[in-house]
């Protein structure tokens, strides 16, 4: 079973909506990472939770971290086709520099 | 500033053949990270540097496999020979140092195809 797991697996949402990602570990957070993957452009990193309760934006996206259910959710809001890609949780379990990764969500936006 | 830089960024060869992946981290970070990306397994952790040495390869799969670090700046994965099953994505990525917490910054990737 993963230790990371990503719901849901794949969206797709009209342009507008919003919509939400998330990304529940089986293990202590130590730290959780939200990246973005387009095809030919690698991880583009987005943001970095490491405390309970914790909650950044990058534009129109926010991330949360819930340290007591070891869960982290990702929400954009008013989702545009920009927004499209894959979307990936990174954890460090261990306190230490080995990530695990959830599996990716891939987002659709249609226009 | 110049994020991770790897090439090739596509790389399709034979069976058998020789493939090394080059990788140049983000200046003044000092840890580097080779990882594989695959539809099966997700992404991988194959081997990490810290100041240049090894620390750890417990991913690298097999010995047809092997990594260095010359230097600060450079990086190869080096597959020999190849196989079909290795075919992947091949990330590098670095952060500023091995502490906890850190943030790694990958690079655009290398698609390998083995035919």
């Amino acid at each position: 079973s993963q230790e990371l797991e990503q719901s849901p697996q794949s969206l797709i949402v009209q342009e507008g909506k919003n919509l939400t990602i998330n990304c529940t570990s089986s293990k202590t957070l130590y730290g959780l990472y939200w990246y973005k993957q387009k095809y030919g452009e690698g991880l583009i990193f987005l943001m970095m939770l490491q405390k309970g309760g914790e909650e950044k934006s990058h534009e129109k996206i926010t991330a949360k971290l819930d340290e007591k259910k070891q869960q982290s959710s990702l929400h954009i809001t008013a989702s545009q086709p920009s927004h499209a890609g894959i979307y990936l949780c990174g954890a460090d379990t261990s306190g230490t520099y080995k990530y695990i990764f959830g599996t990716g969500t891939r987002l659709k936006v249609l226009a | 500033d110049a994020g991770v830089i790897q090439s090739p960024r596509h790389e399709v060869t034979e069976m058998g053949q020789e493939v090394t992946l080059r990788c140049k981290p983000i200046s003044g970070h000092n840890s580097l990270f080779w990882y594989r990306q695959t539809m099966m397994r997700g992404l991988e952790l194959l081997i990490y540097f810290n100041n240049n040495v090894p620390i750890d390869d417990s991913g690298m799969p097999e010995d047809r496999f092997s990594a260095k670090m010359p230097n600060a700046s450079f990086s190869t994965l080096k597959i020999q020979p190849s196989e079909p099953r290795d075919s992947a994505v091949y990330f590098c990525a670095s952060s500023l140092s091995s502490g906890i917490r850190e943030t790694q910054y990958f690079g655009p990737g290398t698609r390998l195809l083995v035919l």
